[in-house]
């Protein structure tokens, strides 16, 4: 099974700051069509998750654009700049590349 | 708007069956994987069973292999989960997801308890 390592589990920033979570994967991304299947996901406190960014690097519709993610094959990050109250709650990593399919075990943000 | 509505949570004992029901509405339902995925109270998220657009091509974990079954109804735009010889560990939230996470409905509790 692909593990799924996040980092760091929790983090707390101020309104405005930016923030970097960290998603490394025990085998590579990269499906045999050439596509990197690596998603990032937000759960709002109380809230079912919701695909912040699909594909490594693209946006979903309508999540603002302070949302980015990067990287390749088996190290990915997803940066959040000026960090807004909204922004709070769980993000993961998730891989649908190879079965089973796996989640990272979360980061929560908190704002101070 | 991309709409899913699960139904059919609830308590149940262990070893005994369950159904689970996701309606959509808000897209083209036969053009999309679906999936159900599961999160145990205060836990994160679990991958629980996936199907093709047309059913013919199901997955699951190794955790329910052999206990749980993925069905879809296309004419019906609904997603199915056939829970059978539960457990104490299936306890969760359980959602329905389309493709690649890009739809989530409110997701409906299981609890699995004598």
């Amino acid at each position: 099974d692909v593990v799924m390592t996040q980092t760091p589990p929790s983090l707390s920033v101020a309104i405005g700051q930016s923030v970097s979570i960290s998603c490394k994967s025990s085998q590579s991304l990269v499906y045999s069509d050439g596509k990197t299947y690596l998603h990032w996901l937000l759960q709002s406190p109380g809230r079912s998750p919701k695909r912040l960014i699909y594909q490594v690097s693209n946006l979903g519709s309508g999540v603002p654009d302070r949302f980015s993610g990067t990287g390749s094959q088996k190290d990915f990050t997803l940066k959040i700049s000026r960090v807004e109250a909204e922004d709070l709650g769980v993000y993961y990593c998730a891989q649908t590349t190879h079965f089973p399919l796996t989640f990272g075990s979360g980061t929560k943000l908190e704002i101070k | 708007e991309v709409q899913l509505v699960e139904t059919g949570g609830g308590l149940v004992q262990p070893g005994r069956s369950l159904k689970l029901s996701c309606v959509a509405s808000g897209f083209t339902f036969n053009n999309y994987w679906m999936s159900w995925t599961r999160q145990a109270p205060g836990k994160g998220l679990e991958w629980v069973a996936s199907i093709t657009n047309s059913g013919g091509s199901t997955y699951y974990p190794d955790s329910v292999k052999g206990r749980f079954t993925i069905s879809r109804d296309n004419a019906q735009n609904t997603l199915y989960l056939q829970m059978n010889s539960l457990r104490s560990e299936d306890t969760a939230t359980y959602y329905c997801t389309r493709g690649y996470y890009d739809g989530w409905g409110q997701g409906t509790l299981v609890t699995v308890s004598s």
